[in-house]
């Protein structure tokens, strides 16, 4: 069974880069007929999607993070990660690793990332 | 602010059948299949109902969707405790260029 694991700080400093990596175990980073996202929760709030890559290298971003998000896959450590810079205290929230290809079947547990000084 | 919109709650007794609808437009839901999450509390969502009402493997069939032109809905029958928790729809939006998730229901089980 595909498991997929955040890591990363869960206190960044406002205008600071929020950093997460999410490694994927149980199988294999690659493959053409999936893709990988990043979607994250507010606390008390809904889920609100971040971004996907596909194994091409395309990436899609929402719109209203695109200029401050960057994702990106590193085959070689079965790895993704997600870069948010300039973050505020907007930025506060669960952040979720995915895999979708049909809908999302595959999440991560959640990290709690919390911006504050 | 979601592009995709459910009611904020619903509930049913035991036994009970309860509907959700997720309204939208031909930018999303009238172009794209319509996925359902469940997350209980304080878990990670779950895909609950995928390509507009197929059921992923172990999900129950008391759990179906459906989806006309711009709207979808999910029914729950034979609602139980344990359904107590959010439902959410989502889609790909043309408009965006992205995924889309509703506003979310809460499902409480009086």
């Amino acid at each position: 069974q595909l498991q997929l694991q955040e890591s990363g700080p869960g206190l960044v400093k406002p205008s600071e880069t929020l950093s997460l990596t999410c490694t994927v175990s149980s199988g294999s980073i690659s493959g053409i007929s999936h893709y990988w996202g990043w979607i994250r929760q507010p606390p008390g709030k809904g889920l609100e999607w971040i971004a996907n890559i596909y194994d091409s290298g395309s990436t899609y971003y929402n719109p209203s993070l695109e200029r401050r998000v960057t994702v990106s896959v590193d085959t070689s450590k079965n790895q993704f990660s997600l870069k948010l810079n300039s973050v505020t205290a907007a930025d506060t929230a669960v952040y979720y690793c995915a895999r979708g290809s049909s809908g999302i079947p595959y999440w991560g547990q959640g990290t709690l990332v919390t911006v504050s000084s | 602010q979601s592009v995709l919109t459910q009611p904020p709650s619903a509930s049913g007794t035991p036994g009970q059948r309860v509907t959700i609808s997720c309204s939208g437009s031909s930018s999303n839901i009238g172009g794209h299949t319509l996925n359902w999450y469940q997350q209980l509390p304080g878990t990670a969502p779950k895909l609950l109902i995928h390509n507009n009402n197929q059921r992923p493997s172990g999900v129950p069939d008391r759990f179906s969707g459906s989806k006309s032109g711009t709207s979808a809905s999910l029914a729950i029958s034979g609602l139980q405790s344990e359904d107590e928790a959010d439902y959410y729809c989502a889609a790909w939006d043309d408009s965006l260029n992205g995924y889309v998730f509703g506003t979310g229901t809460k499902v409480t089980v009086l």
